[in-house]
């Protein structure tokens, strides 16, 4: 089946300092999403983004569809952002089920 | 509107009980996803809808779990003879189409003790 695979693995980051998050898959997809699992559990929704860039305030995100990744740009951090990235892909059929990335565990510290 | 509502939030039952776990997705919504979610992990496909059938239920771990969408809206998951193994986060989604984004509810912690 198809590989999902995010980098870095864990990533600390001081209030107010950019990162990039990295996901890459193993084969063509149908829908990538990037979301952000809070304290509580909570996945909430980022991105929406099978191919092409999108900018949502200091989030930002590419997929390029053609060459198997997608980034997640996090700029001017806070620490509300700490908690996990997740990327997602839909892959293959009418099903359209998400197949979850390993993570990003993000800390920002004050 | 509202987004995805699981109840209950959480439930501990006892090895061998039988539980159920409900969804109430997005007013609308066509398809409807069960994932489950165990420590220190992504989320991982159980089963899928499509109105009210189980298009894909390929993701079920064995015969004890069972889905069911009757009305086409709400789901509702069923274990068998749980398990310790059987403890995790089990999330629903939902989305307007079945290639469309999907929407997640805050999920539901099983503990089998």
């Amino acid at each position: 089946g198809i590989q999902v695979e995010q980098s870095p693995p864990d990533l600390i980051l001081q209030e107010g300092a950019n990162s990039t998050l990295r996901c890459n898959f193993s084969d063509s997809v149908n829908n990538l999403q990037w979301f952000h699992q809070n304290p509580w559990g909570q996945l909430i929704n980022l991105f929406y983004i099978p191919s092409g860039t999108k900018q949502n305030g200091r989030l930002s995100a590419t997929t390029v569809a053609t060459e198997r990744y997608s980034l997640l740009y996090i700029s001017s951090s806070q620490t509300t952002d700490s908690g996990v990235y997740f990327c997602a892909v839909g892959h293959g059929g009418a099903t359209n089920k998400l197949i979850f990335g390993t993570g990003t565990l993000l800390a920002v510290q004050p | 509107g509202a987004g995805v509502s699981q109840t209950p939030s959480n439930k501990v039952t006892e090895k061998g009980k039988y539980v159920e776990l409900r969804c109430d997705p997005i007013s609308g919504h066509t398809a409807l996803y069960w994932y489950r979610q165990s420590l220190g992990q992504g989320p991982e496909f159980l089963i899928y809808f499509q109105g009210t059938g189980a298009a894909d239920d390929s993701g079920l771990p064995n015969d004890r779990f069972f889905a069911v969408r009757p009305e086409g809206s709400v789901s509702t998951l069923k274990i068998q003879r749980t398990e310790r193994g059987d403890s995790a986060v089990y999330l629903c989604a939902s989305s307007l189409r079945t290639r469309n984004e999907q929407f997640f509810g805050p999920g539901t912690r099983l503990t089998v003790l």
